[in-house]
């Protein structure tokens, strides 16, 4: 069956330090993978997609991820970990009409 | 252009009771998801609907049922309510032609079953 697993449910990092949130999937046929992020009490906004073009795939707010298929992840970067950043991360793979998240990982932010 | 919204944001109720959530899908999206977020945990697929017909279900119970209405907008309906129904719930649209790729939460509705 076809999931994510994402290593880490808490990742602290200082301000200005590099940002990694570790996903990795399961899945027979290549997959379409997402990253989302939510705030405290919103919904969740979609940050980046894989869907079988570039392998490096740009997000909003500076944040990136790199499909390795040998590695079978889809980790999230950012060079530069900012306070706003702090909220709780989510990857995820569409499954014909559904998608299915991983567990999440909260990031936190130190001035 | 207003984005996806749910009713009510925060819902008590007890063991055994019935619920109804409603959702607004964003405009000119004619695809409501909607799924469980148990606390701590990533969120969980009940059901999709595709222009007012069920177009995929998780694995979730008979008891949690939908409707979605010309207009796109959605409900979900829980019957005899348990206690690991507390979750927030959440509704997702997707415009027409771009499948689930372009998926658009709302800002959750949370139960709490006593």
């Amino acid at each position: 069956a076809q999931s994510v697993t994402q290593l880490g449910s808490h990742v602290s990092v200082s301000e200005g330090a590099l940002v990694l949130l570790r996903c990795n999937y399961s899945s027979s046929v290549p997959p379409y993978l997402f990253w989302y992020v939510q705030y405290p009490n919103q919904g969740l906004q979609l940050l980046l997609k894989y869907t079988s073009a570039a392998t490096l795939v740009k997000g909003i707010n500076g944040f990136e991820a790199e499909f390795k298929k040998s590695e079978t992840s889809f980790h999230l970067t950012k060079p530069s970990a900012h306070m706003s950043d702090a909220a709780e991360y989510f990857c995820a793979v569409r499954i014909n009409n559904d998608m299915r998240f991983g567990a999440g990982t909260r990031l936190t932010v130190k001035p | 252009e207003t984005g996806v919204t749910q009713s009510p944001t925060h819902l008590i109720k007890t063991r055994g009771q019935q619920v109804t959530l409603r959702c607004s899908s964003q405009s000119g999206h004619n695809t409501v998801s909607w799924y469980q977020q148990a606390l701590g945990q990533g969120p969980q697929f009940i059901f999709q609907y595709y222009r007012e017909e069920e177009n995929g279900r998780g694995n979730f119970p008979p008891r949690f049922s939908g409707l979605q209405f010309p207009n796109y907008s959605s409900e979900l309906n829980v019957n005899a309510l348990e206690l690991d129904d507390s979750a927030l719930y959440l509704c997702a649209s997707s415009p027409p032609g771009t499948n689930i790729n372009e998926q658009f939460f709302g800002p959750g509705t949370r139960l709490t079953v006593l």
